[in-house]
């Protein structure tokens, strides 16, 4: 069974510009979640998607945005990066009321 | 504030020791709590889940008591050992129609042999 896969592991970028950053879930998951990680404090919830359709966000402004493709795989889109952007971001997938699992993150800096 | 919280930041114990963390959470609608293990450029782990209909789970060397009267969780570990170190966080899940995780700031276990 494969565990949740995110890529890249870390990326540098400069404000203004914007970043994709992608997650594969797991094997049998449909609903995937993702989260920020600022240094040092616990992970704070985007948005989720279930079946293609996001299905709850947290308080993050439009210039977060997100994909789910048809084999749940998913994308998050962040654009006009600011300093305060920089963090760890994690994926999480699940099925149903199961519990969600994580991938290691990627590791975006903003210079 | 935040709805989930750690009483201890870091807590150091020995090599087979038994430890417990603890974490209140301040929503009573909160019907799933989830423990994880992050351990440093890694991802958070499952530990452990339990629901509100429960106030005792046991898995394989933790054991999880939820305490609804005073929202109160705890994880405690037994036999500590140091591939146990890491930081521990604690997640509870409101039954808001999807299921989403509001972390606490975490508590760090440091294990020493």
């Amino acid at each position: 069974e494969t565990g949740v896969t995110q890529s890249p592991t870390h990326l540098i970028k400069t404000r203004g510009q914007q970043v994709t950053l992608r997650c594969s879930s797991q094997s049998g998951h449909n609903t995937v979640s993702w989260y920020q990680q600022a240094l040092g404090q616990g992970p704070q919830f985007i948005f989720q998607y279930y079946r293609e359709e996001e299905n709850g966000r947290g308080n993050f402004p439009p210039r977060f945005s997100g994909l789910q493709f048809p084999n749940y795989s998913s994308e998050l889109n962040v654009n006009a990066l600011e300093l305060d952007d920089s963090a760890l971001y994690l994926c999480a997938s699940s099925f149903e009321d199961q519990p969600q699992h994580f991938g290691d993150g990627t590791r975006l800096s903003i210079l | 504030g935040e709805s989930v919280g750690l009483h201890l930041p870091t807590l150091s114990v020995q090599e087979g020791d038994n430890s417990i963390i603890n974490c209140a959470y301040s929503n009573s609608a909160s019907d799933y709590f989830i423990w994880y293990k992050q351990e440093s450029g890694k991802g958070p782990q499952f530990i452990i889940d339990i629901r509100s209909n429960m106030d005792k789970r046991q898995g394989q060397r933790v054991t999880v008591l939820l305490n609804k009267t005073v929202k109160h969780l705890s994880l405690q570990i037994a036999a500590t050992q140091p591939g146990d170190s890491a930081v521990y966080f604690c997640a509870e899940n409101l039954n808001s129609g999807y299921s989403t995780l509001t972390f606490g700031k975490g508590t760090m276990l440091l294990v020493s042999p």
